[in-house]
């Protein structure tokens, strides 16, 4: 089955520690992306990715950082420098064209311990 | 002001009923218009996609772009207890990858 796959599920990151999350594509996509959900909010735009080695900040990526080297993966990194972390982080991904929808893994919660 | 606007509910309706779910945009440069699904602790899934103005219909679902009023729609025909969800509206410019969204309404159908 093509999908998005995002892991870990939940994650729990300790105070100035680095935690990355994965998500893997099958799906032969060319663009993915890097949302934050927060209850009563929107889902922003943390980074996109429209071709391997390239990437685009976007609304908030402060804290962040990610990696584009290879086609299926784009993982996310949560720095030690964001000092909200605790949310939902979802990952999506879309043809690249005018227009084209995206589509959106399962997500990580990550929480502060 | 928010790019997107949507009343974030709760809204109960009984099972059967024609759910009417709605949003407001101000940017007038969004083209292309969706709807996703999200059930609890789970991603969004893209229900409805549509272009500038109009109707679009997919099984019980109809979703409608009025550009003039900035306003787009999303109905819900004979209403299921699985259809109990949080529904998100985005909206996006021709050229841009950014999607913006709305809040998200919640939806109860009750049976």
């Amino acid at each position: 089955d093509g999908g998005i796959t995002q892991s870990p599920k939940y994650l729990f990151r300790k105070e100035g520690q680095n935690v990355t999350l994965s998500c893997e594509q099958n799906l032969n996509h060319d663009a993915m992306y890097w949302y934050r959900q927060d209850p009563g909010q929107g889902l922003r735009l943390i980074y996109y990715s429209q071709i391997v080695n390239d990437f685009q900040k976007g609304d908030i990526a402060e804290g962040y950082s990610v990696s584009r080297e290879k086609k299926e993966s784009f993982p996310l990194t949560v720095t030690s420098a964001q000092k909200n972390p605790t949310a939902f982080y979802l990952c999506a991904s879309s043809i690249e064209g005018v227009g084209q929808p995206q589509h959106f893994g399962d997500g990580t919660r990550l929480s502060i311990l | 002001q928010k790019e997107v606007e949507q009343d974030p509910g709760p809204l109960s309706v009984p099972e059967g009923a024609i759910v009417s779910l709605n949003c407001t945009y101000s940017n007038s440069a969004f083209q292309y218009f969706m709807w996703y699904r999200q059930y609890s602790r789970k991603g969004p899934e893209l229900l409805m996609y549509t272009y500038s103005s109009g109707n679009k219909e997919d099984g019980r679902f109809t979703a409608q772009v009025d550009k003039s009023s900035k306003y787009i729609s999303l109905f819900i025909r004979d209403s299921q207890p699985s259809d109990s969800a949080t529904y998100l509206c985005a909206g996006r410019r021709t050229g841009f990858q950014k999607l913006v969204f709305g809040t998200g309404t919640r939806l109860l159908v009750s049976p």
